[in-house]
């Protein structure tokens, strides 16, 4: 079965600090993840995907199969970056299938 | 492209009543999918549908039924609501293996 785990509910920082929001996995397939993020009051968006490798508003994340873990990093937190954070997970390769979330994590930058 | 449009925003429903909630996307996606989020709990995947004419069970389906109309709209009805049901409902939809777009949401009282 398809699960997801960000063990922080709430994680504050302040201004300028690291931050790393984790995200562990359990799948038996080759999985594709997944970062949305929502700020408040709107709806949810794509932050990054494993696949496509990229920085987005300077965050990365890197797959890591040997620990089942898709991290999310930043080495800077701006306050603009306070948002809820969702890691999901969906079979790699195909779209005809369901796309598993996380409970979140709601990340605060302190000024 | 209005993207993905949800009706209504927001509804109180007394136990027992009946509703169904209204999706519907204009970029000719194949899967739609169908959540509820909740404090700590994240976004649930209740039904999602990979393509027209078929309908798949997510993480927490009971008490919902949905109708994969066409290839733009995707409902969610319930049949009796529950205070359980209380939430807010995100739809979403996704092209081929790519991101999900997701709906501003409805926000269900039932009391």
């Amino acid at each position: 079965a398809q699960r997801v785990t960000q063990p922080e509910k709430l994680l504050s920082v302040f201004k300028g600090a690291p931050v790393e929001l984790k995200c562990n996995y359990s799948y038996s397939g080759s999985p594709e993840l997944f970062w949305y993020v929502q700020y408040s009051r709107q709806r949810l968006q794509l932050l990054l995907r494993h696949i496509s490798r990229e920085s987005i508003k300077g965050f990365t994340a890197d797959l890591n199969k040997g620990e089942t873990s898709f991290h999310l990093k930043k080495p800077f937190a701006q306050e603009e970056d306070s948002a809820m954070y969702y890691c999901a997970l969906s079979k790699s390769g195909t779209s005809y299938d369901k796309v598993i979330f996380g409970p979140g994590t709601s990340l605060s930058v302190i000024p | 492209n209005a993207g993905v449009t949800q009706t209504p925003k927001f509804q109180v429903l007394k136990t027992g009543q009946s509703m169904t909630l209204q999706c519907a996307q204009d970029m000719n996606h194949n899967s739609m999918y169908w959540y509820r989020q909740d404090p700590g709990m994240g976004l649930r995947l209740i039904y999602y549908s990979a393509s027209e004419g078929t309908t798949d069970k997510g993480e927490v389906p009971n008490g919902y039924n949905v109708s994969r109309l066409n290839k733009r709209e995707f409902s969610l009805r319930l049949e009796s609501a529950a205070p359980s049901q209380t939430s807010v409902y995100f739809c979403a939809s996704r092209p081929n293996t790519d991101t999900q777009y997701f709906g501003p949401g409805t926000r269900l009282t039932v009391l």
